[in-house]
């Protein structure tokens, strides 16, 4: 089992609509979690960080923690063209901010 | 803005050959990372620095070696390059101390081994 598993993809939403990602950790000890967003030939970019349960708002993006049932979700609302992108993402290990990626998912919004 | 500039956006090189990939950040941080992504298994880390003089190896450290002589460089040797080392190749940095510490990427260097 891979330490973090996210769905690949492509997830395909109408402009407007809500884009919601999902990822899985398998270490119970994991305690941050980022999303980063990663356009197509471009380096990885911060959205956010999570290292409490529950929810987390910035702007349009809404990241969810829960440790009980292991995963961390993003949610994109009034999703946009330019949110295309592939969106990683990482759990932060404790001893030097390592981070450990999950393989992507790519998403797709459609005008 | 944090800048983490990598030498070469693509690169090609010979199978057997020595190959150096730099990086250099201009905002201090003690953390430098060396990553590889391929597709559908993300961001790899190969080698990780915390100090001059100090590094400490990731995840797929084999057949590759880094070097950081001073604070804002840190390099990548691929000491015999080989096919399966073609890849993406991402440089990061980042401040220490705290798990939610953001890491600032480079532009990646796409490496080709023929």
């Amino acid at each position: 089992q891979k330490e973090v598993e996210q769905n690949s993809g492509p997830l395909s939403v109408p402009e407007g609509a809500i884009a919601s990602l999902n990822c899985t950790y398998s270490d119970r000890g994991s305690q941050s979690f980022f999303w980063y967003r990663q356009y197509s030939g471009k380096s990885p970019e911060l959205i956010m960080f999570i290292y409490s349960n529950g929810d987390k708002e910035d702007g349009r993006f809404t990241a969810q923690l829960n440790k009980a049932s292991q995963y961390v979700s993003l949610l994109i609302r009034d999703s946009q063209p330019s949110d295309s992108a592939t969106y990683l993402c990482a759990r932060g290990r404790a001893a030097g901010n390592k981070l450990t990626f999950g393989g992507g998912t790519r998403v797709l919004v459609k005008p | 803005d944090v800048k983490v500039t990598q030498s070469s956006r693509y690169l090609v090189k010979r199978t057997g050959e020595k190959v150096f990939l730099e990086c250099v950040q201009d905002m201090d941080h003690e953390n430098m990372f060396w990553y590889r992504q391929d597709p559908g298994l993300g961001l790899r880390l190969i080698y990780f620095s915390y100090d001059v003089k100090m590094k400490e190896k990731g995840d797929i450290p084999e057949g590759y070696s880094v070097s950081r002589e001073k604070k804002e460089r840190f390099s990548l040797i691929l000491e015999s390059a080989s096919t399966n080392q073609t890849s993406m190749y991402l440089c990061a940095s980042s401040f220490p101390g705290q798990e939610n510490t953001e890491a600032f990427f480079g532009q990646g260097t796409r490496l080709t081994v023929v």
